[in-house]
């Protein structure tokens, strides 16, 4: 059981760069969840999918779109990065929308 | 604002010394949940306590939720450096159709 896998690890774009975060869960979660991460800004939701064939805003989704591509994959897309983006991306993913998340190991983003 | 928030910002103990966080909210829940991450990791889940628990347990770890003074405390007893960590607080509200809401977390420095 790999759990929650991320790739890239790290990545670097120029500004206008477009780029896309991949995340797979293998434990037939119906949930799963876009969060970035910034120094003192704790985590933020981006994007989640409650379950396979939707997808909803979360709290700072401008710049991003997503595609729940089956019931194990999420992406995330960046059309065309700016600095702001820099941060820290985790995607997560659980049985029900407000229960236990599992998290996966995070791609670091610099945006020059 | 944020829905969750930890208190202190940093703790730092010695090895042995216990270990207590805390975790105010401003609505109503369905549950609380505890999560650690250690530098440069993704985040792991330690605890789920729901509206209608006032105590869970967990090994070295005890939680506790006061929903009349929506407020949640995390114990950790006989602390380890290996305890070296940041904690987040996590709650799901009890209206709407909402996710976890994450806070700032708490920095936790155990020395040995």
């Amino acid at each position: 059981n790999a759990g929650v896998t991320q790739t890239p690890k790290f990545q670097v774009l120029k500004t206008g760069q477009s780029m896309t975060l991949q995340c797979a869960q293998d434990m037939n979660h119906n949930s799963m969840y876009w969060y970035r991460q910034d120094p003192g800004m704790g985590l933020r939701l981006i994007y989640y999918s409650a379950s396979e064939g939707t997808t909803d805003k979360g709290e700072v989704p401008n710049g991003y779109n997503v595609s729940r591509l089956n019931k194990r994959e999420f992406s995330l897309r960046l059309e065309s990065a700016a600095p702001s983006q820099t941060s820290v991306y985790f995607c997560a993913s659980s049985e029900q929308y407000q229960e236990t998340q599992y998290f996966g190991p995070g791609t670091r983003l610099l945006v020059l | 604002s944020q829905q969750g928030e930890e208190d202190p910002q940093a703790l730092s103990i010695q090895e042995g010394e216990n270990a207590t966080m805390n975790c105010s909210y401003k609505t109503s829940i369905n549950n609380l949940q505890w999560y650690r991450q250690n530098s440069g990791r993704g985040l792991v889940h330690l605890i789920l306590i729901r509206s209608n628990e006032r105590e869970k347990h967990s090994g070295r770890l005890r939680v506790t939720l006061d929903t009349s003074k929506k407020s949640s405390s995390l114990l950790i007893t006989a602390s380890r450096a290996a305890d070296t960590a940041s904690y987040f607080c996590a709650t799901a509200l009890n209206s709407g159709y909402s996710t976890l809401t994450f806070g700032k977390g708490t920095m936790l420095l155990v020395s040995p």
